[in-house]
């Protein structure tokens, strides 16, 4: 039971380049999220799934797409990357229901954007 | 709007003194806090939950409605304590489910 798997752990991408993040979890979670951590800013959620093909935008979603076409995987993707999406990613996911708010979180990918 | 307020970037204690990390959110129905930490090189992970009421690892955390607040506590703190916290808040409606806002976070560094 490897629990929620990221990929890749680091990239170094030039602005303007695309790429996907790749978040999957074997626990059979309904509910998934990708956040971002930047110092001094905490957390905050870019996207998130209620359930296979259900998304929906977070806090900062801009720049950011997703999908979800199984339980198992929701890649984020960046279609154009800019300076301002370096950061350090976190993929989650928790089971539905009330009192679940235990979300289980991946390693993360570091995103270094130049 | 739902905020989360952890005023303390850097909290440095000794070991065996008691550590308090503070927490205050602004939310407009009933809130679920929780407190993760982030230990170096690991994932982040949950460490407790008001509703849950529990003590995880010495930790405990009241949560105080009147002054909206949910701190951290800990009588002695210990080497391995030392870590990233996140406070957070989500709401209980349906519609919250897996969707946290978090703190800035504290970090915490415990010397001997």
């Amino acid at each position: 039971n490897a629990g929620v798997t990221q990929t890749p752990k680091f990239q170094v991408l030039k602005t303007g380049q695309s790429m996907t993040l790749q978040c999957a979890q074997d626990m059979n979670h309904e509910y998934m999220s990708w956040y971002r951590q930047d110092p001094g800013m905490g957390l905050r959620l870019i996207h998130y799934s209620v359930g296979a093909g259900i998304t929906d935008q977070g806090e900062v979603p801009n720049g950011y797409n997703v999908s979800r076409s199984t339980t198992e995987d929701f890649p984020l993707r960046l279609l154009s990357a800019a300076p301002s999406q370096t950061s350090v990613y976190f993929c989650a996911s928790n089971p539905r229901g009330p009192n679940t708010g235990e979300l289980f979180f991946g390693e993360g990918s570091r995103l270094t954007v130049l | 709007a739902q905020r989360v307020t952890q005023p303390e970037k850097l909290l440095s204690v000794f070991k065996g003194a008691p550590v308090e990390l503070k927490c205050n959110y602004s939310y407009s129905g009933s809130p679920e806090l929780f407190w993760y930490v982030q230990y170096s090189r690991q994932r982040l992970q949950l460490l407790l939950r008001h509703i849950s009421r529990e003590s995880i690892k010495g930790f405990t955390a009241d949560l105080n409605k009147g002054e909206t607040s949910f701190h951290l506590k800990k009588p002695f703190a210990q080497e391995e304590d030392s870590a990233m916290y996140y406070c957070a808040l989500s709401g209980m409606t349906t519609d919250s489910w897996g969707k946290l806002q978090f703190g800035a976070g504290t970090q915490v560094v415990v010397t001997p």
